[in-house]
């Protein structure tokens, strides 16, 4: 089956430091782009940026450029989002997604179940 | 960038409708254009990709058409568990969603 499973759920205090990770199972990780979405409380969806396991190639969304840091250990599956220094804001659910189309960019076909990310003092 | 507007924000709905669902772009995306489905606390699922191609699984009630600057997602006979938010996003030049329609029981 193929699948995203992702790390847990976090509470952390404004200014930490964190990072979530997205491990892929069933399928070439290294063969497919993976994205990382952003759903704050009640709201919409937000692309953060995606990555390509087999070489790292990283794009970001303007929007997210700078706030955070995307990353993929290949030998373990396994990508990641992480942020240096916290905010009340940055408070979201924190979904990954797998690009359906090998070559490009396309659709998200399978989704992680999501970590949330509370920020809070 | 190329920003996404959907409409309605919010629709109310019975079982047995015919529900229409709009999505604008701001330029022309040819027919990269994906929906989505998401139910409270689940995340996304993949209905349409490239404007009318139809997931696997997915039922054939849900339709997907448009090219360029407009697009829409039909569901020709809502069931109880089409009850959910809808997004469009486009794929054609980075990623970016629409704001999101809420599908609600009349």
């Amino acid at each position: 089956e193929v699948q995203l499973v992702q790390s847990g759920a976090e509470v952390k205090k404004p200014g930490e430091s964190l990072k979530i990770s997205c491990k892929g199972s069933g399928y070439s990780f290294t063969s497919y782009w993976i994205g990382w979405v952003r759903q704050m409380p009640g709201k919409g969806l937000e692309w953060m940026g995606i990555i390509y396991p087999g070489d790292s190639d990283t794009r970001y969304s303007p929007s997210f450029q700078g706030q955070v840091t995307i990353s993929a250990d290949k030998s373990i599956s396994t990508a990641y989002l992480q942020w240096s220094s916290l905010k009340a804001s940055d408070t979201a659910m924190y979904y990954c997604a797998r690009i359906q189309a090998a070559a490009g960019l396309d659709a998200f076909d399978i989704w992680g179940q999501g970590t949330m990310v509370t920020v809070s003092s | 960038d190329i920003q996404m507007t959907q409409s309605p924000s919010t629709l109310s709905a019975s079982v047995g409708d015919r529900v229409t669902i709009t999505c604008r772009a701001s330029q022309s995306i040819s027919s990269w254009l994906a929906w989505y489905q998401q139910k409270p606390g689940k995340a996304p699922k993949l209905l349409i990709y490239k404007a009318s191609s139809l997931e696997s699984g997915v039922p054939s009630r849900f339709s997907g058409s448009g090219s360029g600057t407009e697009f829409t997602l039909t569901i020709s006979s809502l069931q109880p568990d089409d009850f959910a938010t809808y997004y469009c996003q486009q794929y054609n030049s980075a990623l970016t969603f629409g704001g999101g329609t809420k599908v609600e029981i009349k």
